[in-house]
């Protein structure tokens, strides 16, 4: 186990419903990440969050929105998905994240999640 | 904008056969490569990390290099087992920051 979990592990939703995918990290990270890894592409960073707030994003549509209450969990509400948008989503953390940042490995190497695999019927 | 590819995409190698994995960036300004597993279902696990003033890592079974003025790394899996079937990922971060970029993955099966 890497030290973070996510639920639900699988979600089926319809274009119409709204549903929120869940993160935690027990490794005391500053950094929480959310990736999305449709079939056949390369995995693509949607957003960062580092002390809780959002330091990237990665033009990601808005039906897609981001929550970071605190340094340890963080959230994806899904509404209005599209069946496009059906892919695994994977949550990562790390130590810090940036260029000021002391350059290390424990501080920048990104620990994942299992992932939740969604689909939009 | 960085593009990371690798090849082959799929392979597939009888028990104890040595292979190599390849990886390459377009960009060569990287702060560091990482290879990681993907089993089917799961997240990643980080395997080897190799910083750009490095030219290989080694962990068990696996040695990964890396060239970073051709842009191109390689991750070699010696004596491969059943147990090393999966999806092997390459990423690089950039010097801009802690964003990796990844490439596809190459789908490895190792059959007994």
């Amino acid at each position: 186990e890497t030290g973070v979990t996510q639920t639900p592990r699988h979600l089926v939703m319809g274009m119409t419903n709204k549903k929120s995918l869940k993160c935690e990290q027990h490794l005391g990270h500053n950094a929480m990440y959310w990736y999305k890894q449709s079939a056949k592409k390369p995995l693509e960073l949607m957003f960062v969050y580092n002390f809780k707030e959002q330091t990237e994003n990665n033009s990601v549509p808005s039906r897609f929105s981001p929550e970071c209450p605190n340094s340890s969990h963080l959230f994806l509400h899904l509404h209005t998905l599209q069946p496009e948008d059906s892919a695994l989503y994977l949550c990562a953390s790390s130590q810090d994240y940036g260029l000021w940042v002391r350059r290390d490995r424990e501080t920048y190497e990104q620990y994942f999640g299992p992932g939740t695999r969604l689909t939009v019927t | 904008k960085q593009e990371v590819t690798q090849i082959p995409a799929a392979l597939s190698v009888p028990e104890g056969e040595n292979l190599v994995l390849n990886c390459s960036f377009t960009d060569s300004a990287i702060y560091n490569l990482q290879w990681f597993r993907q089993d089917p279902g799961k997240g990643l696990t980080s395997l080897l990390l190799i910083q750009s003033s490095q030219r290989e890592q080694t962990s068990g079974r696996l040695n990964a290099s890396l060239d970073k003025s051709s842009g191109r790394s390689t991750l070699y899996i010696a004596a491969s087992q059943p147990g090393d079937s999966a999806t092997y990922l390459c990423a690089v971060e950039e010097t801009s920051g802690s964003r990796l970029t990844f490439g596809e993955g190459t789908q490895l099966t190792v059959n007994p």
